[in-house]
Order: structure tokens, then C-alpha cells, then sequence
């Protein structure tokens, strides 16, 4: 079975401080993402990577950045956190699409974040 | 752009009753297609898929069939259960080879026994 870790299912954090969100896959998947998911929003891309050390820019990266030093983790961080970056966050990993590979994306389970 | 809407819920319903979920996309060419569910406290699982026109994708008695006609892809199950109880997001491949997908908003479904 494919398994996604986050390294923390609740956070809390104050404004203005300096936040890490990890997540590691263990299928060997080139593909990485993260996204925050908010009541009536639904799921929104923050970042995304497709190789070591490449990322690339989702729907809504402002305010956030990525790291991805190994093939199996990606990193999330809040340089400065803010009261409007309260919000549930998913990482996903995949396969590149390629033939008879469909992009189907893992989940790991989340982390609530709240900044005070 | 591409899109992907999705009835809003939340949705209540009686046990054994039957279910649709729809949904519709707006995208350049045939993308593939998802649903998934997100149970309480938990990540998205992948619930079924379908990559073409007129697949049906089907897993633990849902069902929904990639219709090109008119590019929707309505989740269905005929009975319910409480343990159907979460939020079911509709999805569609964006194309590219790093296999991004984009959301529906997702619908609260909640079961009653």
C-alpha cells in the first residue's frame, strides 16, 4: 500500500513565526504536492514538484514556499505565519502520467493548522 | 480554465436510500476522471476512477460513468450506509505529464440510521 505521512496531525502556531510542514512517501513517486483544503473552497494547490529540487507553483502559493532536498519528501513552509493561513493541509504524492499510468494522487492525512 | 463543480450539500439521507452525487467539467479534451472520499479526520482516498468515454469506474457499491456527451461524471450508489457518512470531491486530470488534478468542492454527505 502506498503511504503518505504528514508529521503532525494538529499544530498550532503564533503570527509571524517561521513554520515547517513535512510529508514523506514511501512509493518511490516523482510527483509531490501540497494543497489546503478550507470549508467551501474545497481543495486548492499550493506547490507542487515533479522531480528533486523542482517545484513549481499551484493556484495559491503566495505566502508560502517548498523544499524538495530527497525524492521522498516535501516540505511546506509558512516564512512568516498569518491568522489567514489557518487551514487544513494535504500532501499528495504520484506517478508521472505516462502510458497506462492515470494521475491518480495519495493522500496522507492531514495537518490542522492553527495560527494565533 | 478547467473546472470541476460539484452539487453542493450537505446532503442527508436515510439509510438504504439510494444516492447521487453529480458532477460536471469543463476541460480541453478527455481528461481522466476521480472521486474521492475524505471520512472524518482523515486524508482523501481514492474512491473510483475512469480515463475514458463511457468507462464506469466502481468500488464498494458506488458507480459513476465518464459521460462525454455531457461531461459529467455522477457518483451512485443504490443504498446508502451510516458508514457512508463523509466528503465525496469530484476531480478531473489537468493534463501534463505531472499529473495535476483539479477539485470540485466537495459534498457533505451524511447518513442517518
Amino acid at each position: 500500500d502506498v503511504k503518505v505521512t504528514q508529521s503532525s496531525r494538529y499544530l498550532v502556531k503564533r503570527t509571524g513565526e517561521k513554520v515547517f510542514l513535512e510529508c514523506v512517501q514511501d512509493m518511490d513517486h516523482e510527483n509531490m504536492f501540497w494543497y489546503r483544503q478550507d470549508p467551501g473552497l474545497g481543495l486548492r494547490l499550493i506547490y507542487f514538484s515533479y522531480d528533486v529540487k523542482m517545484k513549481e507553483k499551484g493556484d495559491i502559493p503566495e505566502g508560502y514556499s517548498v523544499s524538495r532536498e530527497k525524492k521522498e519528501r516535501f516540505s511546506l513552509i509558512l516564512e512568516s505565519a498569518s491568522t489567514n493561513q489557518t487551514s487544513m493541509y494535504l500532501c499528495a504524492s504520484s506517478h508521472p502520467l505516462g502510458a497506462g499510468v492515470v494521475e491518480t494522487q495519495y493522500f496522507g492525512p492531514g495537518t490542522r493548522l492553527l495560527v494565533l | 480554465g478547467d473546472s470541476v463543480t460539484q452539487m453542493e450539500g450537505p446532503v442527508t439521507l436515510s439509510e438504504e436510500a439510494f444516492l447521487t452525487i453529480n458532477c460536471t467539467y469543463t476541460a480541453t479534451g478527455y481528461p481522466s476522471l476521480f472521486w474521492y472520499v475524505q471520512y472524518p479526520g482523515e486524508g482523501l482516498q481514492l474512491l473510483l476512477k475512469a480515463t475514458k468515454a463511457d468507462d464506469k469506474g466502481s468500488n464498494k457499491g458506488f458507480e459513476a460513468t465518464y459521460r462525454k456527451e455531457t461531461t459529467s461524471f455522477h457518483l451512485e450508489k443504490g443504498s446508502v450506509q451510516v458508514s457512508d457518512s463523509a466528503v465525496y470531491f469530484c476531480a478531473a486530470g489537468r493534463g501534463g505529464s505531472q499529473g495535476n488534478l483539479i477539485f470540485g468542492k466537495g459534498t457533505k454527505l451524511s447518513v442517518k440510521p
